[in-house]
């Protein structure tokens, strides 16, 4: 039963570019997390979502990022137009019902995002 | 809102000695969760040890404990017989029980050198 995958592991990209990070859950899990590491920090949480539903955003920047979590296909997060100040490691969690489960949910390994 | 402090950037322990990693949060819940996850340079999260709140007992796993005080709003890490794979990045971290968002709130970070 494979983990979370999150794809691609590093990715790089220059001003102004689109990045898409993606994240596919644990089977069977059908709820996924957003969490950004900037350097020397704590994981932040951005988004909470569920099959195609956006069910708590309070942690994301009001521009330029999105995410969704489609019927099929992994989630994905978007950052539009990206800035230096977006290089950060960005984690996905998946977890098999709402709220987590007891024993906190399972993380992907990241992606580490490079803006140059 | 809930926040977590973790006060000690750096810590490192001999080789099969004991390390205490400390954890302080700050909430209004009676209700709720406390882990301890481990991130190696992998970057990977792993789930190291968590704690219901309803539960006075400390959680123990293996070689690792907690000594949590719910009044004093403390959850430290205990690490025995440290090895060298111990040595990680360790994040304390906070979830509500309430409320239909299972996001998590970590501290900055403790990174942990074992020395052989």
């Amino acid at each position: 039963n494979a983990g979370v995958m999150q794809n691609p592991r590093h990715l790089v990209r220059r001003r102004g570019q689109e990045a898409r990070l993606r994240c596919s859950p644990m089977k069977g899990h059908s709820h996924v997390y957003w969490y950004r590491q900037l350097p020397e920090e704590g994981l932040k949480f951005m988004v909470y979502l569920q099959k195609e539903n956006i069910i708590d955003e309070s942690g994301m920047p009001k521009e330029r990022f999105s995410a969704e979590f489609p019927k099929e296909g992994p989630s994905i997060l978007r950052i539009q137009q990206v800035v230096r100040g977006d290089s950060a490691a960005y984690f996905c969690a998946s977890s098999s019902r709402d709220r987590g489960t007891n024993y906190g949910y399972t993380f992907g390994s990241g992606t580490r995002l490079t803006v140059v | 809102a809930q926040t977590v402090t973790q006060s000690q950037p750096e810590m490192s322990v001999q080789e099969a000695e004991t390390v205490t990693l400390s954890c302080t949060y700050d909430t209004s819940e009676s209700d709720y969760y406390l882990f301890w996850y481990k991130q190696p340079p992998s970057r990977q999260m792993i789930l190291v040890i968590r704690q219901e709140a309803y539960k006075q007992q400390n959680a123990t796993e293996n070689r690792f404990s907690v000594n949590f005080q719910k009044a004093a709003k403390s959850f430290s890490l205990k690490i025995s017989d440290s090895q060298l794979g111990d040595a990680a990045m360790y994040f304390c971290a906070y979830r509500r029980l309430s409320g239909n968002t299972g996001k998590l709130i970590f501290g900055q970070g403790t990174t942990l050198q074992v020395k052989p």
